[in-house]
């Protein structure tokens, strides 16, 4: 059955801290990963999008990792400010029947 | 460009009532899509709808209609709401057709609760 794993569910950190988000997914065939923001009270936006071939992808100070291998990914947020917390999203999209594969997400508060 | 629009924001039905979402977007995406989510859980899709003129059953179709108008709205309805419909309701699109190659971009979310 095609799934994904978040954790953990919820985390608090101070701001200026790093942290890591994991997911695993049993998704097969793997097209691609996407790690998504979520506002509350706001839909999802995209934050990275990984295919098969990419280990690692940053934007800002958002870097996502993948290993196909292990059918893992992580997000590490650098430096975090109070405007990262939210609700972090892992998507794996299965290559056939062009399936979306959502987790249940991990939410992240970052406190002063 | 506003992206993605949702109507209404927020609203309560009885159960049996019905009702419909609106969904419109602008950035002239022929994909557009509806799920729902639900708390501890990952969105899940309802029906989507690759080009305008067609429309396709997702994970769970169950107890809902859509209508692709055309190539900017698509609306989700309610016949009889039950109260396992309660849930945060959000549309996307994506350009061009196919569901997982593209970025989808989605609205706002309307929150529906029957009671």
């Amino acid at each position: 059955k095609n799934q994904v794993e978040q954790s953990p569910q919820s985390l608090i950190i101070l701001e200026g801290k790093n942290c890591t988000l994991q997911c695993n997914y049993t998704v097969s065939p793997f097209s691609n990963l996407r790690w998504y923001k979520q506002d509350t009270g706001r839909g999802p936006v995209s934050l990275t999008i990984m295919t098969f071939s990419e280990n690692t992808k940053s934007n800002g100070r958002y870097t996502a990792t993948l290993d196909a291998d292990t059918k893992q990914s992580s997000l590490h947020i650098t430096a975090s400010q109070l405007s990262d917390s939210a609700s972090y999203i892992c998507v794996v999209i299965a290559e056939y029947g062009n399936k979306l594969v959502f987790g249940a997400g991990t939410i992240l508060r970052v406190k002063s | 460009n506003a992206g993605v629009t949702q109507t209404p924001k927020f609203q309560v039905l009885k159960t049996g009532q019905s009702m419909t979402l609106q969904c419109a977007q602008d950035m002239n995406h022929n994909s557009m899509y509806w799920y729902r989510q639900d708390p501890g859980m990952g969105l899940r899709l309802i029906y989507y709808s690759a080009s305008e003129g067609t429309t396709d059953k997702g994970e769970v179709p169950n107890g809902y209609n859509v209508s692709r108008l055309n190539k900017r709205e698509f609306s989700l309805r309610l016949e009889s709401a039950a109260p396992s419909q309660t849930s945060v309701y959000f549309c996307a699109s994506s350009e061009p057709a196919g569901l997982g190659r593209y970025e989808q971009y989605f609205g706002p979310g309307t929150r529906l609760t029957v009671t």
